[in-house]
């Protein structure tokens, strides 16, 4: 079983659509969790993180966390073409920056106009 | 979040040959981490590179071939040594931060590397 489980896609929605993206993880000890995000030929880029259960919004992002079913997901409101990127989840077992992160293989999204 | 570079951001190297991989922030850092990311693949966790120790290495990665400095807090470099064409990827360096409270890394700009 893989530690941290996405579907690795592609997820197809229509441009102002709400994308819904999620993840499973393995170690019921996860304290931190993230979602990166990664346009082709680029480098992963932060855009959310979450620790508490419940949900987490900033602008058009919602990270919701539900640690007892493991779960953690991203919602994407009002989609654009430009979030069209590969998403992925981490997970970390610490809340300190010396925790090692370990990543899902992602989630290819395309926002169709 | 602090600013990262990568040198050189894309490179080409034969076979047997190593490539010394630079990762400069422009503040003092505890933590540097560096990754692999191969083709069409997620990053996968090379090692962890704390000032004044010897890096940590995960499974499957070993220090005489994939040497790490950490000089100061704010440099730290990855050598690819020997490398064949399985060591194409992107290498990326990453930093432990908490601008607004919460510890989580950021990541560079990543190392291009196709090994003929």
């Amino acid at each position: 079983q893989k530690e941290v489980e996405q579907n690795s896609g592609p997820l197809s929605v229509p441009e102002g659509a709400i994308a819904s993206l999620n993840c499973t993880y393995s170690d019921r000890g996860s304290q931190s969790f993230f979602w990166y995000r990664q346009y082709s030929g680029k480098s992963p880029e932060l855009i959310m993180f979450i620790y508490s259960n419940g949900d987490k919004e900033d602008g058009r992002f919602t990270a919701q966390l539900n640690k007892a079913s493991q779960y953690v997901s991203l919602l994407i409101r009002d989609s654009q073409p430009s979030d069209s990127a590969t998403y992925l989840c981490a997970v970390s077992p610490g809340y300190s920056s010396a925790s090692k992160i370990i990543f899902g293989s992602g989630t290819r999204l395309s926002i169709r106009p | 979040s602090a600013v990262i570079s990568q040198k050189p951001s894309r490179d080409i190297c034969q076979r047997g040959t190593s490539l010394t991989i630079q990762c400069q922030v422009d503040s003092q850092v505890t933590m540097m981490f560096w990754y692999r990311q191969q083709p069409g693949q997620s990053l996968t966790l090379i090692a962890t590179a704390n000032q004044g120790s010897e890096a940590t290495y995960e499974s499957g990665f070993v220090i005489d071939k994939f040497p790490i400095s950490r000089p100061n807090l704010t440099f730290s470099t990855l050598t690819v040594s020997n490398m064949s064409p399985e060591d194409s990827s992107i290498y990326l360096c990453s930093v432990g931060q908490s601008p607004t409270g919460g510890e989580t890394q950021y990541f560079g700009p990543g190392t291009r590397l196709l090994v003929l």
